[in-house]
C-alpha cells in the first residue's frame, strides 16, 4: 500500500547547523510529495511540494528534491535558524480516482541559539 | 481569502459521553478531509468527501464514529459514545480539484480530551 516514513525525532541543532529531516515513500503510480510543518500551537501549513520526479521544491531557505530512484524526499536546509523549530511532515497525494493525502509520523525539531 | 474554520477549539467530556465537531472548507473546495492527530503521532485519515459523496471511510470506527457533509460544504464529525482512546486533535482539511499536486489546507483543529 501506499506509507510515508520518516526520521525519528527529535532532532536538536544549533543555531546555522545542516538540518537534514529523511523521507521516504511506498506508492503506486506517481504521487505528488509534500512537506508541512506545525510550529507550536498553530495548525499544519504547506511548507514544499513537488509533484514529479526530479522536481525540487523550496520554501523559506528549505528545500527537497523528489527523487523517484530512490523514493526519497529529503528535507535539507542550509542554516537553520531558533524560529525553525516546529514539527515537520513528510505527506504523499495519490490519486487513484481522487486525490487521498497520507502524513508521515513527523520529526520533531528543535534549535538553540 | 477566509481559511479553514473548525469549531470548538476545545473539549473535554467524560468517557461515553458524545461529542461532535464542525468544520467550515474554503468556499469552493470539494475535497473535505477529517483527520485524527493523536499527541506525537501524524495525522491519520478518518474520512473523505469530494463534494458531499464520501470517497474514502476505510479508517473510520464506525461503530462510534461518524460524519456528514451537507450541501457539499460544512461538515460535522461525531463521536458516540467516546473513549479514552479518541483524545486527540481532530483536523479539517480541504482542497480543490485543480490537480495532483493541489495543497490541502487546514484548520486549526479541535483538541479533544476524554476522562
Amino acid at each position: 500500500g501506499n506509507s510515508v516514513t520518516q526520521m525519528e525525532g527529535p532532532v536538536t541543532l544549533s543555531e546555522e547547523a545542516f538540518l537534514t529531516i529523511n523521507c521516504t515513500y511506498t506508492a503506486t503510480g506517481y504521487p505528488s510529495l509534500f512537506w508541512y510543518v506545525q510550529y507550536p500551537g498553530e495548525g499544519l501549513q504547506l511548507l514544499l511540494k513537488a509533484t514529479k520526479a526530479d522536481d525540487k521544491g523550496s520554501n523559506k531557505g528549505f528545500e527537497a528534491t523528489y527523487r523517484k530512484e530512490t523514493t526519497s524526499f529529503h528535507l535539507e536546509k542550509g542554516s537553520v535558524q531558533v524560529s525553525d523549530s516546529a514539527v515537520y511532515f513528510c505527506a504523499l497525494l495519490f490519486s487513484g480516482g481522487y486525490n487521498k493525502l497520507i502524513f508521515g509520523a513527523g520529526t520533531r525539531l528543535a534549535v538553540h541559539p | 481569502e477566509a481559511g479553514v474554520a473548525q469549531s470548538p477549539r476545545y473539549k473535554i467530556i467524560e468517557k461515553r459521553q458524545s461529542v461532535a465537531f464542525w468544520c467550515n472548507p474554503i468556499s469552493g473546495h470539494a475535497t473535505l478531509y477529517w483527520y485524527q492527530q493523536i499527541l506525537g503521532q501524524g495525522p491519520k485519515l478518518l474520512i473523505q468527501f469530494q463534494n458531499n459523496g464520501v470517497v474514502d471511510d476505510s479508517q473510520l470506527p464506525k461503530d462510534r464514529f461518524s460524519a456528514e457533509r451537507l450541501k457539499g460544504v460544512d461538515s460535522t464529525l461525531k463521536i458516540q459514545p467516546a473513549k479514552l482512546e479518541d483524545s486527540a486533535v481532530y483536523l479539517c482539511a480541504s482542497s480543490s480539484l485543480v490537480d495532483s499536486g493541489t495543497e490541502a489546507f487546514f484548520g486549526q483543529g479541535t483538541r479533544l480530551t476524554v476522562v
